[in-house]
């Protein structure tokens, strides 16, 4: 049960594309198309943004889209606005009723 | 709307015990299965159990089995985590949150989390 890889930190300018990264095994991503991403922003709950790799809970915005190639899932923000700015996490189930979280990508709207 | 509304953190010594709870409202409870997810100081999110809508399958990340026990009581909508014999690298912020689904499938709504800190 290691945690999924992601990269510490994304930044881009306002209205530029940005993609994070989420690396995992076999076992999980490879898997699964269980993976979600989710948005906290400092001091705040975690916030669902895309759910079973690419699907988008209702009334979210369609600048956030969810993607995976084997064992690697990516999240992309496109025309990032400044409340983007955020940590964002990749989820994965991981067989059994049990799961695993990604490290966390903070971005950084410059 | 969802909420959820942790309850129970607090300061407490190493190899003691804490319950957690997680009131639920705005939804039907016995429907859907439920998580507790925990956040270290400064760290990621770390998944930590969940348990089907009727209570007939819980799981545990493997740092906490044998010494955590998730469980639920439909009649009150209440989730709950039983910690036992609490170590300073549980130290975290738990949230409960709701899954998409009766079974497990996805975390979707979140409480705002209840501190558990683990020091003498």
């Amino acid at each position: 049960q290691s945690a999924l890889t992601q990269p510490a930190s994304v930044s881009g300018s306002p209205g530029q594309s940005i993609t994070i990264s989420c690396t995992g095994t076999s076992s999980d991503v490879g898997s699964y198309n269980l993976v979600s991403w989710y948005q906290q922003h400092p001091g705040k709950a975690p916030k669902l943004m895309i759910y079973e790799v690419s699907k988008r809970p209702s009334g979210l915005s369609n600048r956030f889209s969810g993607s995976k190639s084997g064992n690697t899932a990516s999240l992309t923000i496109s025309g990032l606005q400044a409340e983007d700015e955020a940590d964002y996490s990749c989820c994965s189930y991981a067989g059994s009723s049990t799961f695993v979280f990604g490290s966390g990508t903070k971005v950084t709207v410059l | 709307q969802v909420q959820l509304v942790e309850s129970g953190g607090g300061v407490v010594q190493p190899g003691r015990s804490l319950r957690l709870s997680c009131a639920a409202s705005g939804f039907t409870f016995s429907s859907y299965g439920m998580h507790w997810v925990r956040q270290a100081p400064g760290k990621g999110l770390e998944w930590v159990a969940a348990i089907w809508y009727d209570g007939s399958n819980k799981d545990y990340t493997d740092s906490v089995k044998g010494r955590f026990t998730i469980s639920r009581d439909n009649s009150k909508n209440t989730l709950y985590l039983q910690m036992n014999s609490l170590r300073a690298e549980d130290t975290a912020v738990y949230y409960c949150a709701r899954d998409v689904a009766g079974t497990i499938a996805t975390p979707d709504y979140w409480g705002q989390g209840t501190l558990v800190t683990v020091s003498s």
